[in-house]
């Protein structure tokens, strides 16, 4: 079974100040991971996601993750936070194998606080 | 392209009550997935189809069923409402063709049961 972690239920960082949220996750084989944000009453928005390749990956927004085998992990970050940015952040994983399912197993969601 | 679609936004209910729940998802994508979010549980798989097919399911009991029709549009169904269904539920559309698809989600339709 696929499972994902987020250590952390909220992050707070200073405007302008550079933003780490945390994600672990658990697979067999090697995975497909994703981070999407929530804005409030909305749906979720896609932000990134690793597929293969280059273990720094690049998305919308300004936004990067890095992904770490040795340590399951896939953190992601931004050089300089914006207000804008205060949302609630999930981290998701999908086995790339498996009979045609492509279900994503979701983590709990980080909410970030970015403090004017 | 036009964004997935859900309605309606907004729903209230009685215990006791069914609801059903539509989705329309990108044009030419194939794959509709729908979720719970809820609070306490955070996100949950409901289930998946593709052309039509239900292709997987989530832990969730047989009260809550769904289809997909020809043209991708997909709906949902609770029957006899309980409260804890009480939730925003995502629906969430891909190509389905390959694990690496993102899903692209709609924003929601948000049930509450009293």
């Amino acid at each position: 079974a696929q499972s994902v972690a987020q250590p952390e239920d909220q992050v707070n960082v200073a405007e302008g100040n550079p933003l780490t949220v945390k994600c672990t996750y658990s697979v067999s084989g090697n995975p497909y991971l994703f981070w999407y944000v929530q804005y409030p009453n909305r749906g979720l928005q896609f932000l990134l996601k690793y597929i293969t390749g280059d273990n720094l990956v690049k998305g919308s927004y300004g936004f990067e993750a890095e992904f770490n085998k040795s340590q399951t992990s896939f953190h992601l970050k931004k050089p300089s936070a914006l207000v804008s940015d205060s949302a609630l952040y999930f981290c998701a994983v999908r086995a790339p194998s498996g009979a045609g399912s492509y279900q994503l197993t979701f983590g709990k969601g980080t909410k970030l606080s970015v403090i004017p | 392209k036009a964004g997935v679609t859900q309605t309606p936004r907004y729903l209230i209910k009685t215990r006791g009550q069914q609801v059903t729940l539509s989705c329309s998802p990108i044009s030419g994508h194939r794959s509709v997935s729908w979720y719970q979010q809820t609070p306490g549980q955070g996100l949950q798989f409901l289930f998946e189809y593709f052309s039509e097919t239900q292709r997987n399911k989530g832990n969730f009991p047989g009260r809550f069923s769904g289809r997909q029709f020809s043209n991708s549009r997909s709906e949902m169904n609770v029957s006899t409402l309980e409260l804890g269904d009480s939730a925003l539920y995502l629906c969430a559309s891909s190509p389905g063709t390959s694990g690496a698809n993102e899903q692209f989600f709609g924003p929601g339709t948000r049930l509450t049961v009293l």
